[in-house]
């Protein structure tokens, strides 16, 4: 099925790092939501995004909702062990009074630097 | 309460074998999903269920039968799979949005059933 293109595949990140992670589209959609997953785990969410132009925080978390629809962020500051995980962004849209379908990346593998 | 159980946790089956997985919210949502999620790949829908009724079949395979009893559960009935049915089952919920009302339909993740297929 169709897929976001979400950047990068995998990072190796250390204790106190700055990390970057971002999904783009070709078309709009109108919610933006990123998920964290831990193997063997099933996917957590981390934060939605419902505007265009929003930017949002949970704790060390920021995600923004790209300002033409098609794109999002995800940024966490001083990374910590536990942020090692599967985090995978997720389009939805909307077709009249349907629910709209997640469309999801590939997703970002973060592991810690050896 | 965001939560979304699953069992079981882990199943281990024969081709020949009949077994269904549950999953189940109290979140008051009425839409309910069942995804697969094979290792290293994002999770790929299978079905919806909204207000308890099959709205979304992504071509799956008759050997997967789902069932909504009530608003509160979701199965997924086993029969017949093979090998490469081997995976993560996940279990999501969301609140539907009403034909031109607001309301955002997040979905919610339940920790998924991992089954083995032998």
């Amino acid at each position: 099925g169709q897929q976001l293109n979400q950047s990068p595949q995998s990072m190796f990140i250390q204790e106190g790092e700055d990390v970057s992670m971002n999904c783009t589209s070709s078309s709009i959609f109108n919610t933006w939501l990123w998920y964290k997953q831990d193997p063997g785990e099933g996917p957590v969410l981390l934060i939605a995004l419902y505007k265009a132009g929003e930017l949002t925080s949970n704790g060390r978390l920021t995600a923004q909702f790209g300002i033409t629809r098609k794109d999002s962020f995800l940024n966490i500051s001083a990374s910590i062990p536990s942020d090692v995980g599967i985090y995978f962004c997720a389009g939805q849209r909307r077709y009249g009074g349907s629910q709209g379908n997640l469309i999801f990346g590939k997703g970002t593998k973060l592991s810690v630097k050896p | 309460d965001t939560e979304v159980t699953q069992t079981p946790k882990h199943l281990v089956m024969g081709m020949t074998n009949k077994k269904s997985l549950k999953c189940e919210q109290h979140m008051g949502h009425r839409a309910m999903y069942w995804y697969k999620q094979k290792a290293k790949k994002p999770p790929e829908l299978m079905f919806v269920y909204s207000y308890e009724k099959l709205s979304i079949n992504e071509s799956v395979p008759s050997r997967f039968s789902p069932e909504c009893p009530n608003s509160s559960l979701l199965n997924l009935h086993l029969h017949a799979l093979q090998p490469e049915d081997s995976a993560l089952y996940l279990c999501a919920s969301s609140q539907p949005r009403l034909a031109g009302g607001p309301g955002r339909e997040t979905q919610y993740f339940g920790p998924g059933t991992r089954l083995l297929v032998l």
